[in-house]
């Protein structure tokens, strides 16, 4: 595998279900990032870790989760969504998100909450 | 504040054609870095450039261009005698250079290319 890879592809969940997306860099990259992008608003951060610390939370709320347990691999746990929050979310790495750094972008998780 | 605006929402040519796809930025930043990404139907964006607040000069790569200009707080990307595999969805983004936030990207809209044979 190469680049950034997420897992799964598309989703489909209730909004009383539990599911996690995963993402994984292989580009030895130390800060990963989980953005949302919905069908009429602009994409939107809404986490960032760095060396494996949090370090922007875009007033996301609680029902999103997320978790990075090293630098290659992040998570966001999902539980009792809403249907707005149907998107398309990616996750994206970088050197550490206090350089000069372009983010490099997974292909995303197409989710969908009924 | 930080803003980007894509004033072109859709944007159809045909092959051959070239296209100009426009960017308007806002900061108060002396530092800051501006971006482009390309985003095919397949959802994967793809970075295509990165330009630094203190250096101006165009770049040209291949048949992709961009003109950076600070006066109008302006970064344009052209694209010369497009193509099919050009259709895709381009945003334009910004970054601050210092302080806190500065992993944030903040994306325009973007704007829609179609290109027809």
């Amino acid at each position: 595998e190469t680049g950034v890879t997420q897992t799964p592809r598309h989703l489909v969940m209730g909004m009383t279900n539990k599911k996690s997306l995963k993402c994984e860099q292989h580009l030895g990259h130390n800060a990963m990032y989980w953005y949302k992008q919905s069908a009429k608003k602009p994409l939107e951060l809404m986490f960032v870790y760095n060396f494996k610390e949090q370090t922007e939370n875009n007033s996301v709320p609680s029902r999103f989760s997320p978790e990075c347990p090293n630098s290659s691999h992040l998570f966001l746990h999902l539980h009792t969504l809403q249907p707005e929050d149907s998107a398309l979310y990616l996750c994206a790495s970088s050197p550490p998100s206090g350089g000069a750094y372009e983010q490099y972008f997974g292909p995303g998780t197409r989710l969908t909450v009924t | 504040a930080q803003k980007v605006t894509q004033a072109q929402t859709e944007i159809s040519v045909v092959e051959k054609e070239d296209v100009t796809l426009d960017c308007v930025y806002e900061t108060r930043d002396t530092t800051y870095y501006l971006f482009w990404y390309k985003q095919p139907p397949s959802g994967e964006l793809v970075f295509l450039i990165r330009r630094n607040s203190f250096d101006e000069q165009n770049e040209i790569s291949g048949r992709y261009s961009w003109n950076f200009q600070k006066s109008t707080s302006s970064f344009n990307f052209t694209i010369t005698a497009s193509q099919v595999v050009d259709s895709a969805v381009y945003f334009c983004a910004l970054r601050r250079g210092y302080g806190g936030s500065q992993g944030n990207l903040i994306f325009g809209k973007g704007t829609k290319l179609s290109v027809k044979p």
